[in-house]
């Protein structure tokens, strides 16, 4: 009964390499994020999609990219890893904008070794 | 440039007590200010929120005050137990592109 569930949920990698994260939500949400959390716990946004149209890209490195196949889910691909990718990524999602806030999943520790 | 400037980044505090966070704000956009709570290992998950229309929202121990003219707002955790002790996070919602930013996070302690 995951509301926001992300596979996988660690994943370790060498640099170079290219990976996915997917993200799926039973909420019925029209909105789906991915945010970076750093080391230090900032969490800043990267992505959104609402209704699988892309309507935030916030300045992110173009080796990653993000598809929505359908609003239930996003997923993330990230090409040729660097180590600043290390970190935490978090998928949410929202309803009418967020006005309600955003539900987010339990995240995908990243390690690029 | 910080939109959302949280403090303190830590805070210790006796069980019983009150634990105080504070956020203030750049944007009169924003337009909803939640705070998330995040424990080890899992994803943040909504505490409480407020509008701008109210300035306090209280639910169980856990209080938001909220002054627009100042543009700062604060959670107020009364009776502080050892299972509060967590990262808790302001956010605000508005903004270009109608974005959640978040402040920069507070490890709260209790001390049993």
């Amino acid at each position: 009964d995951t509301a926001v569930s992300q596979t996988p949920k660690y994943l370790v990698t060498q640099m170079g390499n290219d990976k996915s994260i997917k993200c799926e939500q039973n909420l019925g949400h029209d909105t789906m994020y991915w945010y970076k959390q750093d080391s230090k716990k900032f969490l800043k946004i990267m992505f959104s999609y609402n209704n699988k149209e892309l309507i935030i890209n916030e300045t992110v490195p173009n080796r990653f990219s993000p598809k929505s196949p359908d609003k239930a889910h996003l997923n993330l691909h990230i090409n040729s890893l660097e180590l600043g990718d290390s970190a935490v990524y978090f998928c949410a999602s929202s309803q009418d904008g967020g006005a309600y806030g955003y539900t987010f999943g339990s995240g995908t520790r990243l390690t690029v070794v | 440039q910080q939109q959302v400037k949280q403090s303190p980044q830590s805070l210790i505090v006796q069980k019983g007590g009150i634990s105080i966070i504070n956020c203030a704000y750049e944007n009169t956009a924003f337009d909803y200010f939640p705070w998330y709570q995040q424990f080890p290992g899992k994803g943040p998950a909504l505490l409480i929120a407020i509008r701008p229309d109210v300035s306090e929202k209280k639910e169980g121990r856990f209080t938001i005050s909220f002054n627009k003219s100042a543009k700062q707002f604060s959670l107020h955790i009364m009776d502080s137990q050892p299972g509060d002790s967590a990262t808790y996070f302001c956010a605000a919602l508005g903004g270009s592109n109608y974005k959640l930013t978040f402040g920069k996070g507070t490890l709260l302690t209790v001390n049993p």
